[in-house]
């Protein structure tokens, strides 16, 4: 069974600089996806963030990047120029070919003004 | 676009009566999912649906839940009869197929407390 650790119940950072979210996961499965879901006090979840396993770069969607170590089965989010509105709950999620999406249990995020 | 419907919000019951949760995914969408989230924790897979059959109910509670899918489109999730363990936030996702890489888009979730 695949397994999603995020050790950072709580993150800080202040509004214009950069923060990391960690994540790591066990699997022995070689194809395979990962996903950062961001979770407002709204509630609904939104996609951030996607990697495939089998590419080597990593991902980037704007201020948003990930650090994808596979062979130290690591998945960090890095936010730059943090705002405001990038305060939520932030889940890393696994799925592998033919099985069900698994969250961590989520790290809270604080922007200081 | 529209997103992910859910309804209702909020409800609160007492235990061991019955309640039933609705979510209308995004129009197209072959795959809908349920999703249990208790306080603290990352979402939990119930029940994925593709179209109006089921892929997987391993982690379904058979005894007391119950979902459907009639018509590939709007699904139904009851819960009969409910517990206190039960109070968490259900959460109904649907994407465009049932691949690894698939998105999924999420409804705002349905805020259930059993007392």
């Amino acid at each position: 069974a695949q397994t999603v650790t995020q050790s950072q119940p709580e993150m800080s950072v202040q509004e214009a600089e950069t923060v990391t979210l960690s994540c790591t996961y066990d699997t022995s499965e070689s194809d395979y996806y990962l996903f950062w879901y961001k979770q407002p006090p709204s509630r609904q979840m939104i996609l951030v963030i996607r990697q495939e396993a089998y590419k080597q770069q990593n991902a980037t969607e704007n201020r948003f990047s990930v650090n994808f170590q596979k062979a130290a089965k690591s998945f960090s989010l890095k936010i730059s120029d943090s705002q405001l509105g990038d305060a939520a709950m932030y889940f890393c999620a696994f799925r592998a070919s033919g099985s069900r999406l698994t969250f961590g249990e989520g790290t809270q995020l604080t922007v200081n003004p | 676009e529209a997103g992910v419907a859910q309804s209702p919000r909020y409800k609160i019951i007492e235990k061991r009566q019955s309640v039933a949760f609705w979510c209308n995914p995004i129009s197209g969408h072959a795959t809908l999912y349920w999703y249990q989230q208790i306080l603290g924790q990352g979402p939990k897979l119930l029940i994925q649906f593709q179209n109006n059959g089921v892929v997987d109910d391993s982690q379904l509670p058979k005894d007391r839940f119950s979902a459907e899918r009639l018509k590939g489109v709007d699904s139904t999730l009851k819960i009969q009869p409910a517990k206190l363990e039960d109070s968490a936030v259900y959460l109904c996702a649907s994407s465009q197929g049932q691949g690894s890489g698939q998105t999924q888009y999420f409804g705002p979730g349905t805020r259930l407390l059993v007392l």
